[in-house]
Order: structure tokens, then C-alpha cells, then sequence
């Protein structure tokens, strides 16, 4: 059963536009939420975080927005750029459970 | 500062055999978490160290096994090897316990089993 779940396994952007990759969650109790980027033959790295008490975090162009109600976040990237072409992982966490929940990922693809 | 790194980075082993993986925190990091990526699937949490005590372990077989030493450098085991065994298996480090904390990665090691 997946807990967290990014079903576009790929998406492809014009470079200047906006990036939006999706993440949604079965599990109430996750209370904190993180995204990672990946480059091949590279570790994830992380990218951007938010708690549940918040609905959107901004870091320069990321934006990660969280709707609690139905379960799902998103990450804006704006303006796309070539070197943002890399895997977007996107991971939960429960206060009761310290695991990190990861979603299978989503490649993203900036076009020049 | 030096980042994580692991060893060996590219491993191919035959069905029945056991394997031991080493990962190299960043220096001053004291937890270790160890996860298995496999195509098409996210990071799976195998299991997390911190000093010397595992904290938290995922829903894996008893043949996967870690340990953290000391130094906060951590191994982790495989024995008898399976086919589904064949991954990426990442290790990262962070200051503290708890996955609230960023994460910083290694470049994983590949593990083939024949």
C-alpha cells in the first residue's frame, strides 16, 4: 500500500515556464512533508520542506504548497530551468514514526 | 567538508552469498539511515543509527542487518542474497536523529545479484 504517491512518472516543461510536480498522501498522521531532487549516479539532495501547520513554503524559485483536506502537495518551480531537469522525490513523515515515507518520484524534463 | 560517501560503489554477487555495505557520514553527523531504491519505486526506509543505537528499523527481512560504530560510520548486511535483493542502496547522514531533519545522501552503492 502505497503511502505516498507521485503518479506522473515524468513530465516535460518548456525552460522560463512553470514546473508543477505532485505528491498526494493516504496517511492522516503525516505531519511534515519533504521533496528531494535527484541527478543520476547522485544521492537525493534535499530541496524544500513543510509542517502541516503551514500551507505553502517559499524558497527563491520553489514553492512547495501543502492542501491538507485533500491529502496532496505540489511543487511549483518557477521560472523552470535546464539545470532543474533532474528526479523529484517527494517523502513523509508521521511525529509518531520517524520513518520517511518517499513517492516513487517524478523526472522532470526542462526543454530549451 | 567531506560529504557521505560509501563503499564499494559497484558490488556483484551470486544468489545464497551475504554482502557488507559501508557508508561514511559527514563529519559531526551522528545519524545514519539506510534505504533501498529499486527501479520504478521510491526510497525504502531499511533502517536509521544513532550512537551506535538503531532507532528505527522498516518492514524488511531479518537478513538486512546494520550496525554504527563509534566513529558514526555504519555497515549494513545482507545475507543470503536473494534476486529482489538487486538495488540502489543509499545511506545518508544528518546532525540529529528523526527524519525531520535534512537528509544528506551518499552516491549509493549498486548491488547486482546474479
Amino acid at each position: 500500500d502505497q503511502q505516498v504517491k507521485q503518479n506522473s512518472p515524468s513530465l516535460s516543461v518548456q525552460e522560463g515556464r512553470i514546473s508543477i510536480l505532485n505528491c498526494d498522501y493516504t496517511n492522516s498522521m503525516f505531519d511534515y512533508f519533504l521533496w528531494y531532487k535527484k541527478y543520476p549516479a547522485e544521492g537525493p539532495t534535499f530541496l524544500i520542506s513543510i509542517s502541516s501547520i503551514k500551507d505553502k513554503n517559499e524558497d527563491g524559485r520553489f514553492t512547495v504548497f501543502l492542501n491538507k483536506s485533500a491529502k496532496h502537495l505540489s511543487l511549483h518551480i518557477v521560472p523552470s530551468q535546464p539545470g532543474d531537469s533532474a528526479v523529484y522525490f517527494c517523502a513523509a513523515s508521521a511525529a509518531s514514526n520517524y520513518q520517511l515515507i518517499w513517492g516513487a518520484g517524478t523526472k522532470l524534463i526542462i526543454k530549451p | 567538508k567531506a560529504g557521505v560517501t560509501q563503499t564499494p560503489r559497484y558490488l556483484i554477487k551470486t544468489r545464497g552469498q551475504q554482502v557488507t555495505l559501508s557508508c561514511s557520514p559527514i563529519s559531526g553527523h551522528r545519524s545514519v539511515s539506510w534505504y533501498q531504491q529499486t527501479p520504478g519505486q521510491g526510497l525504502q526506509f531499511l533502517f536509521e543509527y544513532f550512537s551506535e543505537t538503531q532507532r528505527n528499523k522498516g518492514n524488511f527481512p531479518g537478513r538486512f542487518s546494520g550496525r554504527q560504530f563509534s566513529n558514526s560510520r555504519s555497515e549494513m548486511n545482507v545475507s543470503t542474497l536473494e534476486l529482489g535483493d538487486s538495488a540502489l542502496y543509499l545511506c545518508a547522514s544528518s546532525p540529529a536523529a528523526g527524519s525531520y531533519n535534512e537528509q544528506f545522501f551518499g552516491p549509493g552503492t549498486r548491488l547486482t545479484v546474479l
